[in-house]
C-alpha cells in the first residue's frame, strides 16, 4: 500500500540536542512539506520541497533544516536554536494533480 | 499569510443530525480543501473543491463553495459517532504551487 511514514511516534529530547524527524513516502509525489501543529491550533508550514535537492522555507522555518537527497525521504531536523520545539509535527505530500495532500500519522516531539 | 477560519470552533450533535461548517478565507484562491483529524492522529483528505466549482459531493459530505463572499462549507449527513474529529478547511493560494494554508479547525462531536 502506498503511503507516508513518519518515526519515530513519539520523541523526547533534552535542551540543547539536535534531534531529526524521518518522513518517508513510496507515493511517488514530487511535493512533500512540513507542518508543525500545536495544540488546539492548525497547522502551520515549516518547510516545503518540491523537487528534490530543492527546498524552500515556510512560515516559521527559523530553528530548523531539512534535505530532500532523494524523492521518497525529507527528513526533519530540530535544532538547539528552536526554542519552543515541543509540538506535533506531520509531514505531507503532495502529487503534480493537485489532488491534496497525503498525510503521515505524525510525531509528537516533546522537550524534557 | 492567508489562512482559512472556520466556524463554529465546537460543535456538539446527535447521532444521525447532520453538521455543518464554514470556512472563510480572504483572498483568491485556486482550490480549498477539507480534511478530517482524528485526535493525535495525522490529517485524511476529504475532498477537495476548485475555485470554478460551487458544489461538490463524496458519499455523506457536501462542500459548497461561494468565492464571491469567500466562504465554503462542509455538511455532514447523517452523522455518526465515528465522524467525531476535527475539520480543517485549507486554502491553495492561485499562482505558486500547491502550498496551501489550513485554519484552526472545527472540533466536532457526534453523541451517540
Amino acid at each position: 500500500d502506498g503511503g507516508i511514514t513518519q518515526s519515530p511516534k513519539y520523541l523526547f529530547r533534552k535542551e540543547g540536542q539536535n534531534v531529526t524527524l524521518s518522513c518517508e513516502q513510496n507515493l511517488n509525489h514530487d511535493a512533500m512539506y512540513w507542518y508543525r501543529q500545536d495544540p488546539g491550533q492548525g497547522l502551520r508550514l515549516i518547510y516545503y520541497s518540491q523537487i528534490v535537492n530543492d527546498f524552500q522555507k515556510g512560515d516559521i522555518a527559523e530553528g530548523y533544516s531539512v534535505s530532500r537527497e532523494k524523492k521518497e525521504s525529507f527528513p526533519l531536523t530540530v535544532t538547539s536554536a528552536q526554542k519552543n520545539p515541543t509540538a506535533f509535527y506531520l509531514c505531507a505530500s503532495e502529487s503534480r494533480d493537485n489532488y491534496g495532500y497525503t498525510f503521515g500519522s505524525g510525531t509528537r516531539l516533546t522537550v524534557v | 499569510s492567508q489562512q482559512g477560519e472556520e466556524d463554529p470552533q465546537a460543535l456538539s450533535i446527535q447521532e444521525g443530525e447532520n453538521a455543518t461548517m464554514n470556512c472563510s478565507y480572504k483572498t483568491s484562491i485556486n482550490n480549498l480543501q477539507w480534511y478530517r483529524q482524528n485526535s493525535g492522529r495525522g490529517l485524511v483528505h476529504l475532498i477537495l473543491i476548485r475555485s470554478n466549482e460551487r458544489e461538490k459531493h463524496s458519499g455523506r459530505l457536501r462542500v459548497t463553495l461561494d468565492t464571491s463572499k469567500k466562504s465554503s462549507s462542509l455538511l455532514i449527513t447523517a452523522s455518526r459517532a465515528a465522524d467525531t474529529a476535527s475539520y480543517f478547511c485549507a486554502t491553495a493560494y492561485s499562482g505558486g504551487y500547491q502550498k496551501v494554508t489550513f485554519g484552526t479547525g472545527t472540533k466536532l462531536q457526534v453523541i451517540p
